[in-house]
């Protein structure tokens, strides 16, 4: 099973709304990452946790806060967001992100609007 | 450092055509490449990938060869199929990518008419 599900699949929030969006994998994997895609762009790396821990925050605004409950979950807290923050946000996994010659699993994606 | 440059879409084909998409990479190493599809409203999928020089990854009739003499790994299809019209990124990760860093091109859309 490479499956890596989100929830929910679309979120609509105002700017003063606190939202969650929700990441699960059940590979084993010990690394997760998010990403954020803009309409006809590559996806961006937002974070990455490997074993539970925060390890790489790309001067991600601190409105958007991750957390990484257990091995399995990954979740992306969500508050006071602009309309520009309106995008597809994918969450991925892989084995522990020491070997480059792993694979990133995706997940279908959030496609999240910002009234 | 790592960037991938593909070749600007969109890409417009017919039915049964032969596909190549171009995708050449800087690397500060000898880098892993994949490439990624993603089809409307999706996430994006693994389509290939290959780990060293020379190596052909291969999936659903699309191929493609980790050309090091040359820094490309451009995709091939024989045959394309209404089915295939996507988005396709081709990416790498370098040995000295933190955590497995991928590094994206800009994606290729293409589109397959009957």
């Amino acid at each position: 099973d490479t499956e890596v599900t989100q929830t929910p699949k679309h979120l609509v929030m105002g700017m003063t709304n606190k939202k969650s969006l929700k990441c699960e994998q059940h590979m084993g994997h010990r690394a997760m990452y998010w990403y954020k895609q803009k309409a006809k762009k590559p996806p961006e790396l937002m974070f990455v946790y490997s074993y539970e821990k925060l390890s790489i925050n790309e001067s991600v605004p601190s409105r958007f806060s991750p957390e990484c409950p257990n091995s399995s979950l990954l979740n992306l807290h969500l508050h006071a967001l602009q309309p520009e923050d309106s995008a597809l946000y994918l969450c991925a996994s892989s084995q522990d992100g020491t070997r480059f010659t792993d694979t990133q699993y995706f997940g279908p994606g959030t496609r999240l609007t910002v009234l | 450092g790592n960037s991938v440059t593909q070749m600007e879409g969109p890409v417009t084909l017919s039915e049964e055509a032969f596909l190549t998409i171009n995708c050449t990479y800087t690397a500060t190493g000898y880098p892993s490449l994949f490439w990624y599809v993603q089809y409307p409203g999706e996430g994006l999928q693994l389509l290939l990938k290959a780990t060293k020089a020379d190596d052909k990854g291969s999936n659903k009739g699309f191929e493609a060869t980790y050309r090091k003499e040359t820094t490309s790994f451009h995709l091939e299809k024989g045959s394309v199929q209404v089915s295939d019209s996507a988005v396709y990124f081709c990416a790498l990760a370098d040995r000295g990518s933190t955590l497995g860093r991928l590094y994206f091109g800009r994606g290729t859309q293409l589109t397959v008419w009957p």
